[in-house]
């Protein structure tokens, strides 16, 4: 099973500024199956990255993805205070099976 | 608007079971496979097993084997999670969450990403 590694655990920020968050895998990520969801409090998450780098529906330009093999980033530029909110990454691809990072908090001040 | 809606809270005593059932849509059941997901109190996402409804093909975490069952009613449309002998420690709020599936050939199946999630069930182990 693959390994997924979020870095920083938590990071604060200011409105306006850049957010750039890592994912790393124990072994290479096989044709880039990897996602990336936003989380806000007592919601279901939503799928924000695809594919690496391919933005879901309806998700803003500000939001972008990248990376590839065992090495994957998120990043968010213009930070709004909405933008407030847990970031996990996911594997996808292996058999009937699905793994996450254990989440990056990100908080807008 | 796709929607998955799940069934209301529940309370449950250690050593008992819980169903959970996740409604869906016709196009749904024939074209996408149904993950459930908990997430404990403070805590991230936790994979429990997935089926592809239209071919009744179901795996599960190595974690839950045994444990947990998931089953799909076509009739219905609806999705069951039964998770048995219950532990404080799950607790939690349980997520059904469809994607796409693809196929390695020999019937192996794998996920793409979620795309669609119910709105979650609080479960509640408690004596």
């Amino acid at each position: 099973e693959i390994v997924l590694t979020q870095s920083p655990g938590a990071l604060s920020l200011s409105p306006g500024q850049r957010a750039t968050l890592s994912c790393r895998t124990s072994q290479s990520v096989g044709s880039n199956y990897l996602a990336w969801y936003q989380q806000k409090p007592g919601q279901s998450p939503r799928l924000l990255i695809y594919l690496a780098s391919d933005r879901a529906t309806g998700i803003p330009d500000r939001f972008s993805g990248s990376g590839s093999g065992t090495d994957f980033t998120l990043t968010i530029s213009r930070l709004e205070p909405e933008d407030s909110a847990m970031y996990y990454c996911q594997h996808y691809g292996s058999p009937l099976s699905i793994t996450f990072g254990q989440g990056t908090r990100l908080e807008i001040k | 608007q796709v929607q998955l809606v799940q069934s209301g809270a529940e309370v449950k005593k250690p050593g008992s079971s819980v169903k959970v059932s996740c409604e869906t849509s016709g196009d749904t059941f024939s074209r996408f496979g149904i993950s459930w997901l908990r997430q404990a109190p403070g805590q991230g996402l936790q994979w429990m097993g997935g089926i592809i409804p239209r071919f009744g093909i179901a795996n599960y975490a190595q974690k839950f084997q045994g444990r947990v069952r998931i089953t799909a009613d076509e009739s219905s449309n609806i999705v069951h999670m039964e998770l048995r002998t219950l532990r404080y420690d799950d607790t939690a709020v349980y997520f059904c969450a469809r994607a796409e599936y693809g196929d390695y050939g020999s019937g192996i199946f794998y996920f793409y990403a979620i795309d669609v999630w119910g709105q979650g069930t609080t479960v509640t182990v408690s004596s």
